[in-house]
């Protein structure tokens, strides 16, 4: 099946700063990604969705001036917390999808915020 | 309103027994239905998918799972469990655009 790779695995951050979480399709475009957040022993909600080159649709309840989306190409959409607090601690997963329907995850970022 | 449930937080096998993992869903059409496998730390890992057609779904790691419109359900199955098949299963339901995922069944395979 097709690759997505995410970067970084685990990143730890202090409380106030921003932090990029990068989902690259490694072998195939992706004209749509998705962003979850799963809190742990829940399930995976989903945050938004971007089409490349247009602006993230956001899920009910995610701030969007928070979690910045950007898919500036075809291969890479990042998303940014900004001002991370520790309510943000959480593991976040992107998924790829092209034309088809079976979209693909990547290993997810553990984000801690300290 | 759309939801997907997974009724068995936790189960726990012998390694070579049988396994059923339970999925029901409500949705307002029939929809894609999947079954993911998560390891710890992990991202997901497609283990299969019905669309339409035939309602006993083949996938990987010798699953299998079968849709019952009657119920709507959607259980995934194996005959025979490994020690490496321990992880936790996520079915999800929806269509292209967005999946609604269950909250996980770990499974805990014992020698």
């Amino acid at each position: 099946g097709a690759v997505v790779s995410q970067h970084p695995s685990r990143v730890i951050c202090k409380s106030g700063t921003s932090v990029k979480i990068e989902c690259r399709s490694l072998d195939f475009q992706a004209t749509t990604m998705f962003w979850y957040r799963q809190f742990p022993k829940k399930s995976l909600m989903l945050m938004a969705t971007s089409n490349e080159g247009s602006k993230a649709t956001y899920e009910q309840g995610v701030e969007k001036d928070k979690f910045l989306i950007n898919h500036a190409s075809l291969t890479l959409s990042t998303l940014t917390v900004t001002s991370a607090h520790p309510e943000d601690s959480s593991f976040y997963i992107c998924s790829a999808r092209d034309q088809t329907t079976e979209a693909f995850f990547g290993q997810g970022t553990r984000l801690t915020v300290v | 309103a759309q939801s997907v449930t997974q009724p068995d937080i936790h189960i726990t096998v012998s390694e070579g027994a049988s396994l059923e993992l339970r999925c029901n869903y409500s949705y307002g059409a029939t929809p894609y239905l999947f079954w993911y496998v998560q390891s710890p730390g992990q991202g997901l890992q497609l283990l299969l998918k019905y669309f339409s057609g035939d309602t006993l779904v083949q996938g990987i790691k010798g699953f299998e799972a079968e849709f019952k419109r009657s119920q709507s359900s959607f259980n995934l199955r194996k005959p025979s469990v490994h020690w490496s098949d321990a992880a936790e299963y996520f079915c999800a339901v929806g269509n292209t655009d967005k999946l609604i995922f269950g909250t996980g069944t770990r499974l805990q395979v014992f020698p």
